[in-house]
């Protein structure tokens, strides 16, 4: 069955350093894939996407890779402050579909 | 300003009652979606909807019921039959089901099942 795994642990980075999340899946082809940041008790808040032809998307301080050979998607923060500290959701979309399907997410501290 | 709200931010339920979360947006977009998230799991697709008066089942559709009677409202309602209703449910829209479109989020209902 499909699976898509970001870890379960949380991601502790002190301030200033790369935090680098990992989303892998299996059993799936997706065409499209997104990354969210949510925080504690809120909705999900669009970051990123990027498409299967696409290797690398950046946007200010975020960038995301896209490896369909591995099957894994790299989320870089550069320069991390602890206002990044939230949970990271990576999001995949097949073609001929239009759901995604979502990992757990991954929760990242950024330590002052 | 414009966004998605959902209502209520709580919501208690005694077991056998059925339920009617609320979300409304004002962005003008023609694609509404429910999704449900619980502690350990991903968000998992409930309903969605393209346009008005259509809606089609997701991944957990037991037990849920909706409607999309108005453009901005796509109300869900949780039925007793859901085995298992309590959980962080979270209403979301785009502009269209295009898979390039962003998914814009409201705050979330969390529903607790006394």
């Amino acid at each position: 069955s499909q699976k898509i795994e970001q870890n379960s642990e949380a991601l502790n980075i002190q301030e200033g350093k790369t935090a680098t999340l990992t989303c892998n899946y299996t059993n799936y082809s997706p065409a499209y894939l997104q990354w969210y940041r949510q925080d504690p008790g809120r909705g999900p808040v669009f970051l990123l996407l990027i498409r299967e032809n696409e290797k690398e998307k950046r946007k200010e301080r975020l960038k995301v890779t896209f490896d369909t050979t591995l099957k894994q998607s790299l989320f870089h923060i550069t320069a991390s402050q602890p206002a990044d500290s939230a949970t990271y959701l990576c999001a995949l979309a097949a073609w001929g579909t239009y759901k995604y399907i979502f990992g757990t997410g991954t929760r990242l501290k950024v330590l002052a | 300003d414009g966004g998605i709200t959902q209502s209520p931010k709580y919501l208690f339920r005694k077991e056998g009652q059925n339920v009617t979360l609320s979300c409304e947006q004002n962005l003008n977009h023609d694609a509404m979606y429910w999704y449900r998230q619980d502690p350990g799991q991903g968000l998992r697709l409930i309903y969605y909807s393209q346009i008005v008066n259509d809606f089609q089942k997701g991944d957990i559709a037991e037990g849920y019921s909706v409607s999309r009677e108005k453009k901005e409202s796509f109300p869900l309602t949780v039925t007793s039959a859901q085995k298992n209703p309590t959980a962080f449910y979270l209403c979301a829209s785009s502009s269209d089901l295009a898979r390039t479109d962003t998914q814009y989020f409201g705050p979330g209902t969390r529903l607790t099942v006394l």
